[in-house]
């Protein structure tokens, strides 16, 4: 199965700071990865898929980039609401595959 | 509103059974693939199965094949999973997804607890 690695695990970021966050596919899912948010107790929500197509009632502050192994979630002016733990997700091949998360907390 | 509520979770011991459901509402249920996905410490989060709109193809992870058996019933718009022979590393909060290939909507999820 395809092994997706995000890091860093957590992330330290001031409010209205810039985080880039990193996931490594350890074979090409060509552009079949998705990021999704999970706040504490809640579900995981859809928030980017395709690499870089934002989801609904996600604000233009999130943006995915990326194809192939290297993909990049960056949040672009982090607010109090951002703080979360991020995954990623290949779709490429089953079985679709998680990484571990990023937390990003307040620093 | 797309709406996955899932139901039958609880405690069970280690050999034991448990059939989840899912409860969908807000969109044509039987036009899309549907899954369980769980998360648990251990394991983070895990797709465990998934079944086409008709109920015609199936997967499963290779942790659960053999054990677990997804199906779905289009007149109830209802998603099962049916666990048997569960292990104590079955333990997770267990997630109905609407399945786009990505998840594009989850339920609130159910707590599964295999412990004797």
């Amino acid at each position: 199965e395809i092994v997706m690695t995000q890091s860093p695990a957590t992330l330290s970021v001031s409010p209205g700071e810039r985080a880039t966050l990193s996931c490594r596919a350890s074979q090409s899912v060509s552009s079949n990865l998705a990021w999704y948010q999970q706040k504490l107790g809640q579900a995981p929500r859809l928030l980017i898929y395709a690499a870089s197509t934002r989801a609904t009632g996600f604000p233009a502050r999130f943006s995915g980039s990326g194809s192939g192994t290297q993909f990049t979630l960056t949040i672009s002016s982090l607010q109090s609401e951002d703080f979360a733990v991020y995954y990623c997700q290949q779709y490429n091949k089953w079985p679709q595959t998680f990484g571990q998360g990023t937390k990003v907390e307040i620093e | 509103e797309v709406q996955l509520v899932e139901s039958g979770g609880g405690l069970v011991q280690p050999g034991g059974s448990l059939r989840l459901a899912c409860a969908a509402s807000g969109f044509t249920f039987s036009t899309y693939w549907m899954a369980w996905v769980r998360q648990s410490p251990g394991r983070g989060l895990e797709w465990v199965a998934n079944i086409k709109q008709d109920g015609s193809e199936k997967y499963y992870v290779d942790s659960v094949k053999g054990r677990f058996t997804i199906s779905r019933d289009n007149a109830k718009n209802s998603l099962y999973l049916q666990m048997d022979s569960l292990t104590v590393d079955d333990t997770a909060v267990y997630y109905c997804a609407r399945d786009n290939s990505h998840v594009d909507y989850w339920g609130q999820g159910t707590l599964v607890t295999v412990s004797s």
